[in-house]
């Protein structure tokens, strides 16, 4: 079974400042997919950023970029130029490639991320 | 475009007591999963739909949940009886496509159970 571990509960940055969450992920798979979702205190889950597992290109979006590394299993999220609207519980996803059956996703525990100003 | 609707979005019953949950997914999207975040725990995977069809099941707790997709459109999750356990944030997401496609939440349902 995979399993995802955000090792940060909580982290704080200055507005403007860069910041950088960690997810570790454990998998036997080769094809898969990896995401980071953020819920903001309204509490709906926005997706922040895509990865497929077999493109080597980190994928970004605008001031969200990801360090994907896949021996290391690893798929940490940069924010740049963090504004206060970043004030959010940021979830590492994995969804194992599965064209014929069910991709589901399994979280972490999130990372509960203030943008101070 | 209308995003995935979840109704109601708090519910408080006495244990014993029967929820119904509903959400509605966004319009085209044969994809519905429902997914559940208990107090100070992961987000977990419940079932998934395709179309009317249950694709997997494999996370539904117990016989205590129900799920339908009657038409293939919106969907419900009713807890009969409800436990003490079963309180938490319930969310719903659709999406259009496998492949890895990004599912699309639902604002999700807080059930508090006492």
């Amino acid at each position: 079974a995979q399993t995802v571990t955000q090792s940060q509960p909580e982290m704080s940055v200055q507005e403007a400042e860069t910041v950088t969450l960690s997810c570790t992920y454990d998998t036997s798979e080769n094809n898969y997919y990896l995401f980071w979702y953020k819920q903001p205190p309204s509490r709906q889950m926005i997706l922040v950023i895509r990865q497929e597992a077999y493109k080597q290109q980190n994928a970004t979006e605008n001031r969200f970029s990801v360090n994907f590394q896949k021996a290391a299993k690893s798929f940490s999220l940069k924010i740049s130029d963090s504004q206060l609207g970043d004030t959010a519980m940021y979830f590492c996803a994995f969804m194992k490639h599965d064209q014929g059956g069910s991709e589901k996703l399994v979280f972490g525990k999130g990372t509960k991320l203030t943008v101070n100003p | 475009e209308a995003g995935v609707t979840q109704f109601p979005s708090h519910s408080v019953i006495e244990k014993g007591q029967t929820v119904t949950l509903r959400c509605d997914p966004i319009s085209g999207h044969d994809n519905l999963y429902w997914y559940r975040r208990v107090m100070g725990k992961e987000i977990k995977f419940l079932l998934h739909f395709v179309k009317e069809s249950k694709q997997d099941e494999s996370g539904m707790p117990n016989n205590r949940f129900l799920a339908e997709r009657t038409g293939g459109t919106y969907s419900t999750l009713k807890v009969q009886p409800a436990e003490l356990e079963d309180s938490g944030v319930y969310f719903c997401a659709s999406s259009q496509w496998v492949g890895g496609s990004p599912l699309h939440f639902g604002n999700g349902t807080r059930l508090t159970v006492t």
